[in-house]
């Protein structure tokens, strides 16, 4: 049960786009496509921002999106804003019914 | 909307053991399956363990395995995790999450977290 890999950090500037990558195995992210993201700002529970990998949750803005190739599946974010500045963890189905997360991306918005 | 609140947080000393709970509302508790995830400070998420719907079938991550007990009371739309021979590495906030489906769905819900400190 290894974390899935993530960047420890990523950054842009208002209005542009920044891509977090989160790599796995052909046990989960490969093989499967049930990658989800959350995001996390400072003291609070994890939000749920996109699942089965392409998918995004009533709510969550469309400059939030996702995609998979092979083993690395990647969150997009479009259009940066100040309050997109939090942490993002990428997690993953595993075999056997279990769960993996990435270690979780430091995103800053410059 | 579903609202999850954990409880039973604090500080053990090691070797020691918990029971938190989570208490849930909102929704149908009976028909999600539910999980619990750890969160030590200033670290990442880390997925704990795993719950089927109607509570027959459960699963841990290795480096609780054995030492942890999941259960869930339909009754009572309250979830368990006892915890034994704690370790100051099982440190953590422990939020409880819901399953938006089955164990292969996201969690689209989580509770705000209980602090679990481990230390003599």
């Amino acid at each position: 049960q290894s974390a899935l890999t993530q960047p420890p950090s990523a950054s842009g500037s208002p209005g542009q786009s920044v891509t977090i990558s989160c790599t796995g195995t052909s046990s989960d992210v490969g093989g499967y496509n049930y990658v989800s993201w959350y995001q996390q700002h400072p003291g609070k529970a994890p939000k749920l921002m996109i699942y089965e990998v392409t998918k995004r949750p009533s709510g969550v803005p469309d400059r939030f999106s996702g995609s998979k190739s092979g083993n690395t599946a990647s969150l997009t974010v479009s259009g940066l804003q100040a309050e997109d500045e939090a942490d993002y963890f990428c997690s993953s189905y595993a075999d056997t019914n279990t769960v993996l997360f990435g270690g979780g991306t430091k995103l800053t918005v410059l | 909307e579903a609202q999850l609140l954990e409880s039973g947080g604090g500080l053990v000393e090691p070797g020691g053991s918990l029971r938190l709970s989570c208490a849930a509302s909102g929704f149908t508790f009976s028909s999600y399956a539910m999980s619990w995830v750890r969160q030590a400070p200033g670290k990442g998420l880390e997925w704990v363990s795993s719950i089927s719907s109607s509570g027959d079938s459960t699963h841990y991550a290795d480096s609780v395995k054995g030492r942890c007990t999941m259960s869930r009371d339909k009754s009572k739309n309250t979830l368990y995790l006892q915890f034994n021979s704690l370790r100051a590495e099982d440190t953590a906030i422990y939020y409880c999450a819901k399953f938006l489906k089955w164990f292969y769905s996201p969690f689209d819900y989580w509770g705000q977290g209980t602090l679990v400190t481990v230390s003599s």
